[in-house]
């Protein structure tokens, strides 16, 4: 069993166009992340939930919008997409105060946008 | 703020050769420290932790000492394999809920 999953693992799509990514973990963590990993590599977190509650929120453009329906669930809507917005997503999950836990991370959706 | 730096990359060796990544790390306080590896098309998992001062982290030949006096976080494998090709990242614990902050990444590529 898939400890993260994310859906989709590729997303190719227009300049302008919404789109959604979804993480679902079934690890029994309360807290779960959205970060970008950019074409040199480099990771920067952008969300953090913790029992469907906003915990980071980091600097982010506000056409990106996360929603936790449950704690086992990180959804990512991103609106009126950009170039800019391609990247690689990843979504993770721990357990709360998690300043010495792992985190696991899903495969990653790659986002394409033309 | 925290900040962790890793030596550039790419680097490329050779079967069996030693590897040593570098990582240095600033913060407020004593924070965890963390080396995640992502192998080709999947998500970071960790590869080692320390979480404390002199503390050594090692997992799969790979190992990490948590060095208060110089802020380091050397990653280092005495005999490297092909199929230790990945990005490796060091990253340092936040305050609370997780919030990691990761390093650049250091792209390793080993041949036969």
């Amino acid at each position: 069993d898939t400890a993260v999953s994310q859906t989709p693992k590729y997303l190719v799509t227009q300049m302008g166009n919404d789109k959604s990514i979804k993480c679902e973990q079934n690890l029994g963590h309360d807290t779960m992340y959205w970060y970008k990993q950019d074409s040199k590599k480099f990771l920067k977190i952008m969300f953090s939930y913790n029992n469907k509650e906003l915990i980071i929120n980091e600097t982010v453009p506000n056409r990106f919008s996360p929603k936790s329906p449950d704690k086992a669930h990180l959804n990512l809507h991103i609106n009126s997409l950009e170039l800019g917005d391609s990247a690689v997503y990843f979504c993770a999950s721990s357990y709360a105060g998690a300043a010495n836990e792992k985190l696991f991370f899903g495969s990653g959706t790659q986002l394409s946008v033309l | 703020g925290n900040s962790v730096t890793q030596m550039e990359g790419p680097v490329t060796l050779s079967e069996e050769a030693f590897l040593t990544i570098n990582c240095t790390y600033t913060a407020t306080g004593y924070p965890s420290l963390f080396w995640y590896v992502q192998y080709p098309g999947e998500g970071l998992q960790l590869l080692l932790k320390a979480t404390k001062a002199d503390d050594k982290g090692s997992n799969k030949g790979f190992e990490a000492t948590y060095r208060k006096e110089t802020t380091s976080f050397h990653l280092e494998k005495g005999s490297v394999q092909v199929s230790d090709s990945a990005v490796y990242f060091c990253a340092q614990g936040g305050t609370s809920y997780g919030k990691l902050t990761f390093g650049q990444g250091t792209i390793l590529t080993v041949h036969p």
